[in-house]
């Protein structure tokens, strides 16, 4: 059973340019969240989608970043004109469960962005 | 915010036992303690949770406080590879109304030839 996948692994952007970072649930999952992580800091949460839906996006900013997970394919998280701060790793999770409190969350390896 | 606190780091003796400790003193009745941790830059690998009772599977052992305030991660037989950043969670709900994970600094366990 693959686990979660996330490409590409390393993405390289200059300033102003789009970011698209896709993301594939574990088989069966179809519940997925995305996080970013900044140099040396812990994870936080940016997004949560159900297929099709978005659940909640409180963590997302509010301008240039949207995320998507369409009925078919993987998800998606668009970064607009980028700059130098969204220079991160973005990880992404998928669960099974969801909303149940005793759902787990699956890590895939990440994707490095860096923003020249 | 997260709501555990954990030590900044800890070493441990290669082949001894590493016991992690977790604070998570406002931690609510039907709320989980999930560990992960992550090995230098690599996705968060999923540990082990538990609610209330002592847990144990392939990876670790958890040992959760009967007034549910604290629990204790431990690694029965700590190698080289287990060396990383291990956080304890408990989710937290977020503005929009769901509950989901939220990683403090977690502690950095070095584990020592």
């Amino acid at each position: 059973n693959a686990g979660v996948m996330q490409n590409p692994r390393h993405l390289v952007r200059r300033r102003g340019q789009e970011a698209r970072l896709r993301c594939s649930p574990m088989k069966g999952h179809s519940h997925v969240y995305w996080y970013r992580q900044l140099p040396e800091e812990g994870l936080k949460f940016m997004v949560y989608l159900q297929k099709e839906n978005i659940i909640d996006e409180s963590g997302m900013p509010k301008e240039r970043f949207s995320a998507e997970f369409p009925k078919e394919g993987p998800s998606i998280l668009r970064i607009q004109q980028v700059v130098r701060g969204d220079s991160a790793a973005y990880f992404c999770a998928s669960s099974p469960l969801g909303l149940d409190p005793t759902d787990t969350q699956y890590f895939g390896p990440g994707t490095r962005l860096t923003v020249l | 915010d997260a709501k555990t606190t954990q030590p900044t780091s800890m070493d441990c003796a290669e082949g001894r036992a590493a016991n992690l400790p977790c604070n998570h003193s406002t931690i609510s009745g039907n709320e989980y303690v999930y560990w992960y941790r992550q090995i230098h830059s690599q996705g968060p690998q999923y540990i082990i949770h538990g609610l209330k009772n002592n847990e144990t599977n392939e990876m670790a052992s958890l040992i959760i406080t009967e007034d549910r305030k604290s629990s204790t991660l431990i690694l029965p037989h700590a190698t080289l590879r287990d060396t990383a950043v291990y956080y304890c969670i408990v989710r937290v709900r977020t503005g929009a109304g769901s509950y989901q994970l939220t990683f403090g600094k977690g502690t950095k366990l070095s584990v020592i030839p």
